[in-house]
């Protein structure tokens, strides 16, 4: 079935730093979103697109629609200790059911006072 | 409360049983949908909801999963038989309408023994 590829796996950085992660799909998506999940608990959205070539921001959060259509890039800024989970980015592909969305496996970010 | 509601939380059972597992949705929203995540990945889609009817199954893994939403609000996911590869956590989530962003509740961590 459809698979995103979504990198890193995981990520280490010390406090203050910038992270970035992405996904790419071999196939063409019209929506994408991000979420975050802590353990224990389910994924809470973050930022949804619409568009290629939408850029949105949500505090220290900015996400971006490939122009492709194939992928997608989250960014954080000035990373702080709450930021630590599990990232997932998830997709609805052209062609497909409206309601079943794709997920990536998750970038798992850890962050070091 | 405002946000999606799932019970239990956990359940535990010897294989074979049957297990229900509820979810109530964000008041208001339309459209429900059910999600089986396992260890390290990220939600994998199992079957959504239109109101009353069941739009798209195609997650379902076989025929001793099934799910309903008789009055369109709350929703049960039912397992027969169950087996331990059944082990996982089931989410819920629901949106004002298909299509529109996925909100998720926290899920039920259910476990075969």
């Amino acid at each position: 079935g459809q698979q995103l590829n979504q990198s890193p796996q995981s990520m280490f950085i010390q406090e203050g730093e910038d992270v970035s992660m992405n996904c790419t799909s071999s196939s063409i998506f019209n929506t994408w979103l991000w979420y975050k999940q802590d353990p224990g608990e389910g994924p809470v959205l973050l930022i949804a697109l619409y568009k290629a070539g939408e850029l949105t921001s949500n505090g220290r959060l900015t996400a971006q629609f490939g122009i492709t259509r194939k992928d997608s890039f989250l960014n954080i800024s000035a990373s702080i200790p709450s930021d630590v989970g599990i990232y997932f980015c998830a997709g609805q592909p052209i062609g497909g059911s409206q309601g079943n969305l794709i997920f990536g496996k998750g970038t798992k970010l850890s962050v070091k006072p | 409360g405002a946000g999606v509601s799932q019970t239990p939380s956990n359940k535990v059972t010897e294989k074979g049983k049957y297990v229900e597992l509820r979810c109530d949705p964000i008041s208001g929203h339309t459209a429900l949908y059910w999600y089986r995540q396992s260890l390290g990945q990220g939600p994998e889609f199992l079957i959504y909801f239109q109101g009353t009817g069941a739009a798209d199954d195609s997650g379902l893994p076989n025929d001793r999963f099934f799910a309903v939403r008789p009055e369109g609000s709350v929703s049960t996911l039912k397992i027969q038989r169950t087996e331990r590869g059944d082990s996982a956590v089931y989410l819920c989530a629901s949106s004002a309408e298909v299509g529109q962003p996925q909100h998720f509740g926290d899920g039920t961590r259910l476990s075969i023994l």
